[in-house]
């Protein structure tokens, strides 16, 4: 089992729409999650992070977490081309302060 | 404003050449780290450094070592370039206990 796993997509929404991206990890005691998005051929920015149950609103995006379940998850409301990217779901492991990625998920929007 | 920058950004290399990728940060973060990425793997752990002196191995450390004599630099080194180290090479920064990484533009490395 992969520490940090997503679904590598594409995952193909329409302009207006929600997208929906979900991740879960295997280290209980983790506390602190991201997301980060990279565009093709950049590096990965950081937007949301998460560090308690429920949901956490930015603008267009929501993140939620469910320790229990171990998932979270990343919704992005009215969804714009200029969102087709992939993003990476992150998780900050409670055993040392290095972060673990998952794979990615490419989303893309279509018009 | 504080940056991380990399060089190079490209470089192509022949099999079995020493290479040394730069990373130089000026946010004065302790923790730096160094990410391959490639089709299907995400970003792969390759070494980290909490501070000056200190290096960890990541989970693909094999044939890769690191330096940390100041602050501000983590130079990654393949000793011996093998084709399958043809990768992007991310470094990141990042405050203690924050969290929050800053990536810097990746160094498109390819081993011929």
């Amino acid at each position: 089992q992969k520490e940090v796993e997503q679904n590598s997509g594409p995952l193909s929404v329409p302009e207006g729409a929600i997208a929906s991206l979900n991740c879960t990890y295997s280290d209980r005691g983790s506390q602190s999650f991201f997301w980060y998005r990279q565009y093709s051929g950049k590096s990965p920015e950081l937007i949301m992070s998460i560090y308690s149950n429920g949901d956490k609103e930015d603008g267009r995006f929501t993140a939620q977490l469910n320790k229990a379940s171990q998932y979270v998850s990343l919704l992005i409301r009215d969804s714009q081309p200029s969102d087709s990217a992939t993003y990476l779901c992150a998780v900050l492991y409670s055993s040392a302060s290095k972060i673990i990625f998952g794979s990615g998920t490419r989303l893309s929007i279509r018009p | 404003d504080a940056e991380i920058t990399q060089s190079p950004r490209h470089k192509i290399t022949e099999t079995g050449r020493q290479v040394t990728l730069a990373c130089h940060q000026t946010w004065n973060h302790n923790n730096m780290f160094w990410y391959r990425q490639d089709l299907g793997h995400g970003l792969r752990l390759i070494h980290y450094s909490y501070g000056v002196q200190d290096t960890n191995k990541g989970e693909v450390s094999d044939g890769y070592s690191v330096s940390r004599s100041n602050t501000e630099d983590l130079p990654l080194t393949l000793e011996s370039a093998a084709s399958s180290q043809t990768s992007v090479y991310f470094c990141a920064s990042s405050e203690s206990n924050s969290g929050r990484w800053f990536f810097g533009p990746g160094t498109r490395l390819t081993v011929l």
